[in-house]
């Protein structure tokens, strides 16, 4: 198994460009998570996904859209990336109310 | 908003050291957990402690959790240079619907050799 996987490992974006975060899983997990982590602030939710078909804002969701596009895969949206966008973003599934399983993350640099 | 909040921010040990990490936070919760993050990772799950539990053991990490005082810390005995990472405790949140967790802005602890 290879458990929560992200694509890409590491992105440069220029202010204004859009692009997609992908994330996916093979442990059958209902809910999904999207997160991002600035130095210095932990990790914030950004948009979650309690079951298929699903999806509500976390924390910080302004700035982007997410899509549950069946069980395995959630993806992050950004539209008009902006500087402030530049962090860590990383995805986690669980397959309940407690245990997270977390991705490798993403690194993403915005211009 | 954080509701975990570590202490300290940053620790350095020796090998063979105990090391302690503590969390506290604010509003009732039903769990709390640690989760490790070696740089440039993804964070692992390391224990859970639900709140009607006072402490618990797995290999050499300790937990101990005191709700009256909304608070846990994390032991982790004999340390190793592996052990060097940053330590997050995390509580459900929302009213712990959904499964969202709270994490705190962690410990950053280094092991020296």
């Amino acid at each position: 198994n290879a458990g929560v996987t992200q694509t890409p490992k590491f992105q440069v974006l220029k202010t204004g460009q859009s692009m997609t975060l992908q994330c996916a899983q093979d442990m059958n997990h209902n809910s999904m998570y999207w997160y991002r982590q600035d130095p210095g602030m932990g990790l914030r939710l950004i948009y979650y996904s309690a079951s298929e078909g699903t999806t509500d804002k976390g924390e910080v969701p302004n700035g982007y859209n997410v899509s549950r596009l069946n069980k395995r895969e959630f993806s992050l949206r950004l539209e008009s990336a902006a500087p402030s966008q530049t962090s860590v973003y990383f995805c986690a599934s669980s397959g309940g109310l407690e245990t997270q399983y977390f991705g490798p993350g993403t690194r993403l640099l915005v211009l | 908003s954080q509701q975990g909040e570590e202490d300290p921010q940053a620790l350095s040990i020796q090998e063979g050291e105990n090391a302690t990490m503590n969390c506290s936070y604010k509003t009732s919760i039903n769990n709390l957990q640690w989760y490790r993050q070696n740089s440039g990772r993804g964070l692992v799950h390391l224990i859970l402690i639900r709140s009607n539990e006072r402490e618990k053991h797995s290999g050499r990490l300790r937990v101990t959790l005191d709700t009256s005082k909304k608070s846990s810390s994390l032991l982790i005995t004999a340390s190793r240079a592996a052990d060097t990472a940053s330590y997050f405790c995390a509580t459900d949140g929302y009213g712990g619907s959904q499964g969202n967790l709270i994490f705190g802005k962690g410990t950053k602890l280094s092991v020296k050799p």
